[in-house]
């Protein structure tokens, strides 16, 4: 079965710095997300991707997070200068679009656990 | 805006013991309704789906009914076993999902 794959599974960095999260969605898959969760709370949608740009982002989504698809495989999560309360489980998900009335449920993958320090 | 209310945890059960984790949900539209299953140190794992009315989604003896009526999509079990000790998320959406805030199951034998 088709697997959304992201790397690190898990990374420490120092407050300030910039980290980089890894996707690699489903190869068909048209639409790519980014969700969070912080240890113990719920999973919280940050942004879509699609067509190589974002089409919808939270309000948790600020100018400290960007996005892109560098190589048409590849689906990044870049925080430019990290925060203690940016810690938290990052997943990656991809989908085919939603048609015809059947929802083609998400594909999550495994996360990357961020811890800031 | 949409959103998706879950009964609050933890939820304590022995083995063979009937699951019921209610969840109800506000949208506009007609949203697709997920439960997914977080075990310990492991990422989000869809457990069943329902995409419109009266649908019903199940897998792994669990079930769940999407009710358009009462705006719910419960989690049904007949009989737990240990190794469904995990927390369950309720979520709705056609592309944005909504969670629930996950509801922690632990099962004793």
């Amino acid at each position: 079965e088709p697997e959304v794959t992201q790397t690190p599974s898990h990374q420490v960095t120092q407050m300030g710095q910039e980290v980089i999260l890894r996707c690699v969605p489903i190869s068909n898959h048209l639409y790519f997300y980014w969700y969070r969760q912080i240890l113990g709370q719920k999973v919280e949608f940050l942004v879509s991707f699609y067509n190589n740009e974002i089409s919808e982002k939270s309000e948790i989504f600020d100018d400290q997070f960007s996005v892109e698809r560098p190589d048409g495989s590849n689906f990044t999560l870049k925080i430019r200068s990290t925060k203690l309360e940016d810690s938290a489980m990052y997943f990656c998900a991809s989908i085919l679009p939603y048609r015809q009335g059947v929802g083609y449920g998400y594909t999550f993958g495994s996360g990357t656990r961020l811890t800031v320090v | 805006g949409n959103s998706v209310t879950q009964m609050e945890g933890p939820v304590t059960l022995s083995e063979e013991a009937f699951l019921t984790i209610n969840c109800t949900y506000t949208a506009t539209g007609y949203p697709s309704l997920f439960w997914y299953v977080q075990y310990p140190g492991e990422g989000l794992q869809l457990l069943l789906k329902a995409t419109k009315a009266d649908d019903k989604g199940s897998n792994k003896g669990f079930e769940a009914t999407y009710r358009k009526e009462t705006t719910s999509f419960h989690l049904e079990k007949g009989s737990v076993q240990v190794s469904d000790s995990a927390v369950y998320f309720c979520a709705q959406g056609a592309q944005k999902l909504v969670f629930g805030q996950g509801t922690r199951l632990t099962i004793n034998p």
